[in-house]
């Protein structure tokens, strides 16, 4: 059974950069696309990007200029890193697996509040 | 970006009823259409992919139907666990794209 743990701070400063790892348990991150999706009492549900494990990507238009989506193979780890954040970058933020045509498995989700 | 509109936004219903979500995509995406469960605190789970095609563990009183633009959630008879807020996501194209969810609420 693959599962999926988001860790990081909870609390960023506006201005300053949101970063998150996904650690996957259960199977090896090195095949499958791997994803991070947030969800915000304004926004509802919103994808972030993906990345492949050959290390490709793919990231939502609207945050494009501030996200980098990593990979750590040897540790079967998957980063997530928002720039410039300010307070309406505040949500739940889950990783996921992407298999094409669904998001099968997913973690619990983490609260990240940016505020000073 | 294809716009994913649910509705309703809320419904109250009773165990034992049947329930119908539906889920209009701004513009066609074949059957590239998910269905999600969520519970507060919880993730989203995967009920419906691919239009019509329920997940493995997934009780066979869901169902989704549809295909182009327009889609349906249907639950057969509420059970208590049921409670929750449903979600339509698309994976045709980039971003993938979630409707607003519904909540379905005990009357």
């Amino acid at each position: 059974q693959v599962q999926l743990q988001e860790s990081g701070p909870g609390l960023v400063k506006p201005s300053e950069t949101l970063s998150l790892t996904c650690t996957v348990s259960g199977g090896s991150i090195s095949s499958h696309y791997w994803s991070w999706i947030r969800q915000s009492p304004g926004k509802g549900l919103e994808w972030i990007g993906y990345i492949y494990y050959s290390g490709s990507t793919n990231y939502n238009p609207s945050l494009k200029s501030r996200v980098t989506i990593s990979l750590d193979t040897s540790k079967n780890q998957f980063s997530l890193k928002l720039s410039s954040v300010t307070a309406a970058d505040t949500a739940v933020y889950y990783c996921a697996r992407w298999l094409q045509e669904i998001y099968d498995y997913w973690g619990q989700g983490t609260l990240v509040t940016v505020s000073s | 970006d294809i716009q994913m509109t649910q509705s309703p936004s809320s419904v109250s219903a009773s165990v034992g009823d049947r329930v119908t979500i539906t889920c209009r995509a701004s513009q066609g995406i074949s059957s590239w259409l998910a269905w999600y469960q969520q519970t507060p605190g919880k993730a989203p789970k995967l009920l419906i992919y691919a239009a019509s095609s329920l997940q493995s563990g997934v009780p066979s009183r869901f169902s989704g139907s549809g295909s182009g633009t327009d889609f349906t959630l249907t639950i057969s008879s509420l059970q208590p666990e049921d409670f929750a807020t449903y979600y339509c996501q698309q994976t045709n194209s980039f971003p993938h794209t979630f409707g607003q969810g519904t909540k379905l609420e005990i009357k």
